[in-house]
């Protein structure tokens, strides 16, 4: 089975920041990898996902992640952060192929962006 | 398209209490999954369906119940809540599971047990 691990449980970043998000999944094989995000009273939205060919792909609002096979990781980042980005996002892995039981999430990480 | 919809929004149940959560899909989509999130603790699957009459146990299924007879809808059951179940629910669908099962949720249901 996987698992997935988000470093951070809580950031607090300015306005104008840069933002890197830590994941890192637990497999043997081949995954497909996501994050979600969920903006405060609303239910969860996928910003981006991998499933093969360049590792680096980019998502909705100026998202982007970097799939690291060697390191296990899919670190989810922004160049700037705006206050709208106030949101809980979550890392989710699910085996290629296969994995009916869904996706496995991380436990999430809390971002406040302070104006 | 709605999407996936779920009823009701709010719910307070007393222990010992039963009750469904409603969950509808109309993106003709296989694969239906309930979650459920509590802080810190990110989203545990507890159960899912990859069609209609097939259902089968997540992460965290005990005192859940679900059946799938059509495949638009996916109800969950409480079977006697506990103080435990007190959690936000999402229900989730995707196409046909493969290497593309990126999932569509529900907007959530916020259930608490006194």
């Amino acid at each position: 089975a996987q698992s997935v691990s988000q470093h951070n449980h809580h950031v607090i970043l300015s306005e104008a920041a840069s933002l890197e998000l830590g994941c890192n999944y637990s497999y043997g094989g081949t995954v497909n990898l996501f994050w979600y995000v969920q903006y405060p009273g609303q239910h969860l939205q996928l910003l981006l996902k991998y499933f093969s060919g360049d590792p680096l792909v980019k998502g909705i609002k100026g998202f982007e992640a970097e799939f690291i096979k060697s390191k296990f990781s899919f670190n989810l980042r922004k160049p700037s952060v705006q206050w709208s980005d106030t949101a809980e996002y979550f890392c989710a892995v699910n085996a290629a192929g296969g994995g009916a039981d869904g996706l496995t999430f991380g436990k999430g990480t809390h971002l406040i962006i302070q104006p | 398209n709605a999407g996936v919809t779920q009823t009701p929004k709010f719910q307070v149940l007393k222990t010992g209490q039963s009750m469904t959560l409603q969950c509808a899909q109309d993106m003709n989509h296989e694969y239906m999954s309930w979650y459920r999130q509590d802080p810190g603790m990110g989203l545990r699957l507890i159960h899912y369906s990859v069609g209609a009459g097939i259902t089968d146990q997540g992460e965290v299924p005990n005192g859940y119940n679900v059946s799938r007879s059509t495949t638009e809808d996916f109800p969950l059951r409480l079977l006697s809540a506990a103080p435990s179940q007190t959690s936000v629910y999402f229900c989730a669908s995707s196409p046909w599971r493969g290497p593309y099962n990126e999932q569509f949720f529900g907007p959530g249901t916020r259930l608490t047990v006194l």
